[in-house]
């Protein structure tokens, strides 16, 4: 079972839609639930880190974990063409172990 | 500007030959990362490296090695043993133990 689950997509919407992205993981140890934008050719970038269960905003951009299910969430509001990209989730493991989930594409449609 | 510098972008390397991937950071992090990406399977953690003269196995070492003799630099060599090179490498390091930061990856084709 890999550490991280994550739907592969592609996910194709239209502009302004609500972007709903998901992952699930297998270890109730693992502390802090991240999520990273990649565009093609490029390296991640950090969107959004949290350590608890519930929300965090920022922006366009809301995560979301369930520790109980073990699950994580990236909504995205009012989504922009700029946000075409590929979206990783990632779990942090004994503070100094990452697990990538294996990234979901999305395309937004003008 | 402070960041994560892979060098070359792109490389080829023919079969039977050992190839170093350079990651340079000027963030004054302690811990740095090599990870290989292929289509469909995520990253995938190949070494890792808490301080200096440091490094640990990741889940994909076989093939690969590293050294680190500086804080600034976590180099990645891809020897002959590894059977199918071709992916995208990514060399990240971390600020306290949350945030990784990435540099822009190094393509590596055999030819």
């Amino acid at each position: 079972q890999k550490e991280v689950e994550q739907d592969p997509g592609p996910l194709s919407v239209p502009e302004g839609a609500i972007v709903s992205l998901n992952c699930t993981y297998s270890n109730s140890a693992f502390q802090y639930f991240m999520w990273y934008r990649q565009y093609s050719r490029k390296g991640p970038e950090l969107l959004m880190y949290t350590y608890s269960s519930g929300n965090k905003e920022d922006g366009r951009f809301t995560a979301q974990v369930d520790k109980s299910s073990k699950y994580i969430s990236l909504f995205i509001r009012d989504s922009q063409p700029s946000d075409s990209a590929t979206y990783l989730c990632a779990v942090l493991y004994n503070f100094n172990k990452f697990y990538f989930g294996s990234g979901t594409k999305l395309n937004v449609k003008p | 500007d402070g960041g994560i510098t892979q060098s070359p972008k792109y490389l080829f390397r023919k079969e039977g030959q050992n190839v170093t991937l350079s990651c340079e950071q000027n963030l004054n992090h302690d811990a740095m990362y090599w990870y290989r990406q292929d289509p469909g399977q995520g990253l995938r953690l190949i070494y890792y490296s808490q301080i200096v003269n440091d490094f640990q196995k990741g889940d994909i070492a076989e093939g690969y090695s590293v050294s680190r003799e500086k804080k600034e630099s976590f180099p990645l060599t891809v020897t002959s043993a590894q059977k199918n090179p071709t992916a995208f490498y990514l060399c990240a390091s971390t600020r306290g133990s949350t945030e990784a930061f990435f540099g822009q990856g190094t393509r590596l084709t055999v030819v």
